[in-house]
Order: C-alpha cells, then structure tokens, then sequence
C-alpha cells in the first residue's frame, strides 16, 4: 500500500543554517504531494505542495521538489529561523482526493539562537 | 481566514466513560475529519464526512463513530473511553476534493 516515510526527529539546527528534511514515498498511480506544518500550539497548516514530477512547490522560503525518479519529496531551505521551530508532516494522496491523505510520522524542527 | 474551532485543548476522562469531541468550522464547507496524531505514527483518519448525515470509515475507526447533524458541526464520539485511545485528536475541514484541509488546533485527550 501507500505510505511515507520522514527522516526521524528532533532535528536541531542554529539559526541561518541549512535545512533537509527527507521524505520519501510508496504509491501506485501519481500522487499529490504535501508538506504541513504545525507550530506550538497550533494546527497543522499547508506549507507548499506539488501534484506532478518535477513540480517544485515553495512558500516562506522552503522548497520541496516532486522527484518520481528517487520517489522523494525533500523539504529544503536555505536559512532558518527561530521561528521555523515546528513539526513538519510530510503527506500524499492519490489524485485529486483529500479523503485518504497519507501521512509521514512528522518530523520536529528545534532551531536555536 | 477559515477557523476550525475545538471545543477543548485538553480533556481528562475515565475508562468507560462516553466522551464526545466538538469541532466547528465557520467556512461553509463540505468535507470534515476526524484524525489522531500519536508520537512516531503521524495522523491516522478515524472518519470523514463529506456532507451533512454522511460519514465514511477513515483507517482506524474502531471504538469511536461521528455525527453529523449540521454542515458546520462534526462531532467524534467515544462510546466507552479506553486508555489505548489516549492521544492528540486533530479536526479538519475543505471546501472540496483536491483542496488543501484547515486544522483546529487539537483536544488532548487522557483516558484515566
């Protein structure tokens, strides 16, 4: 079946350094691919998301690109922030549908000053 | 912005006890959902609706059903609280398929 797999938490990081977070996938067909973040306290909110390969999606200064080669969806981005600190969730689904989403077990992001 | 409001943050119960989580969204949309997220095992789907009195099973609906009696309201209920459902449940609703869903902010929930 479908599944996602996340690079275990926590990650820890200095502000201004760079950040990978890895995901990659399982899936029959052509899956949508997503990326939420959950801040403290917070729900989880879409962060950027890519529905066919080669797509990149991008928002806040992340990026993640759809790789179908590597079956990959890392999230990357190039200088971090206090505020960053958070839970990343890597997710799929297939086709349009948002009825069966797939998820990754979540990564926490501690970025320190 | 849309909100999704949960009724409570944090819930302590007792085995055995009916316990009912409330989640409202102010945004007219069709499709609800009921998730529980556990350390290490992400968000698994309990149930979802797609309109008013619809509900479909999501992965892990043992032990728990939902109402749905109007499109803002969408309601998940322990019939009898064990401590094994012990965890963080997340509310979430979209407009439609293919559309990205709005969390609450969770109901920690403890079963005694």
């Amino acid at each position: 079946g479908n599944s996602v797999t996340q690079m275990e938490g926590p990650v820890t990081l200095s502000e201004e350094a760079f950040l990978t977070i890895n995901c990659t996938y399982t899936a029959t067909g052509y899956p949508s691919l997503f990326w939420y973040v959950q801040y403290p306290g917070e729900g989880l909110q879409l962060l950027l998301k890519a529905t066919k390969a080669d797509d990149k999606g991008s928002n806040k200064g992340f990026e993640a690109t759809y790789r179908k080669e590597t079956t990959s969806f890392h999230l990357e981005k190039g200088s971090v922030q206090v505020s960053d600190s958070a839970v990343y969730f890597c997710a799929l689904s297939e086709g349009d549908s948002n009825y069966q989403l797939i998820w990754g077990a979540g990564t926490k992001l501690i970025i320190k000053p | 912005d849309v909100k999704v409001t949960q009724s409570s943050r944090y819930l302590v119960k007792r085995t055995g006890e009916k316990v009912f989580l409330e989640c409202v969204q102010d945004m007219d949309h069709e499709n609800m959902f009921w998730y529980r997220q556990d350390p290490g095992l992400g968000l698994r789907l309990i149930y979802f609706s797609y309109d008013v009195k619809m509900k479909e099973k999501g992965d892990i609906p043992e032990g728990y059903s939902v109402s749905r009696e109007k499109k803002e309201r969408f309601s998940l209920i322990l019939e009898s609280a064990s401590t094994n459902q012990t965890s963080m449940y997340l509310c979430a609703s979209s407009p439609g398929e293919g559309v990205k869903l709005f969390f609450g902010s969770g109901t920690q929930l403890s079963v005694l």
